[in-house]
């Protein structure tokens, strides 16, 4: 059974950082691209960050960029999200995602963590 | 980046009933295009994938069809466990997006 299990989240204050991270388990987790997207209270979806699972990519939203950064370490089955200079704007649940197929770029959102939420606020 | 418009924003219907929601993009996606249930409090749910492929374990009142610009996804008999709202998902060019959604509520 796969199963994305998400952590790091709380209260940061404009400026600050924190760092999320999604342990996974059940599947070749090296052998899959992976996704943060984040809901805003009351709001819609939005892809973050992915990367494929040799690393060989990263791509951002224009909204992060320079200031998220996305990393995973296959020996621990472990995604990681670095988000500095935090704004109020970035308050959401983050979500972690897997991928539906191997070897494949971000596409299609087959699993998805509960969600940790990260509050910016002074 | 792609732009995915979604209508209606909402809609109310009565168990039995046959729903539909639109997702418009903003260039040709050919059918790279899936579909997100959300329900309250929970992480959204693949239910379509590629325009019109279901998802395993997913019921067959749930359909979808399109290609290019226009997509159109379908509860063939809603029930009252289909309360959540529901996202069009691109995935031409990265960065993957998303419509704004769609919530159906239960009359």
């Amino acid at each position: 059974e796969v199963q994305l299990l998400e952590s790091g989240g709380g209260l940061v204050q404009p400026g600050g950082s924190l760092r999320l991270s999604c342990a996974a388990s059940g599947f070749s987790f090296s052998t899959y691209a992976m996704s943060w997207v984040r809901q805003a209270p009351g709001k819609g979806l939005e892809w973050v960050s992915g990367m494929s699972g040799s690393d060989m990519y990263r791509y951002y939203a224009d909204s992060v960029k320079g200031r998220f950064t996305i990393s995973r370490d296959n020996s621990k089955n472990t995604l990681y999200l670095q988000m500095n200079s935090l704004r109020a704007a970035d308050t959401a649940v983050y979500y972690c995602a897997k991928e539906q197929w191997q070897m494949t770029s971000v596409t299609t959102l087959e699993y998805w963590g509960q969600g940790t939420l990260v509050t910016v606020s002074s | 980046d792609i732009q995915m418009t979604q209508s209606p924003s909402s809609v109310s219907a009565s168990v039995g009933d046959s729903v539909t929601i639109t997702c418009q993009a903003s260039q040709d996606i050919t059918n790279y295009l899936n579909w997100y249930q959300q329900k309250p409090g929970k992480a959204p749910k693949l239910l379509i994938y590629e325009a019109s492929n279901l998802e395993t374990g997913v019921p067959s009142r749930f359909s979808g069809s399109g290609s290019g610009t226009d997509f159109t996804f379908t509860i063939s008999s809603l029930q009252p466990e289909d309360i959540a709202t529901y996202y069009c998902q691109q995935y031409d060019n990265v960065p993957i997006t998303f419509g704004q959604g769609t919530r159906l509520e239960i009359k």
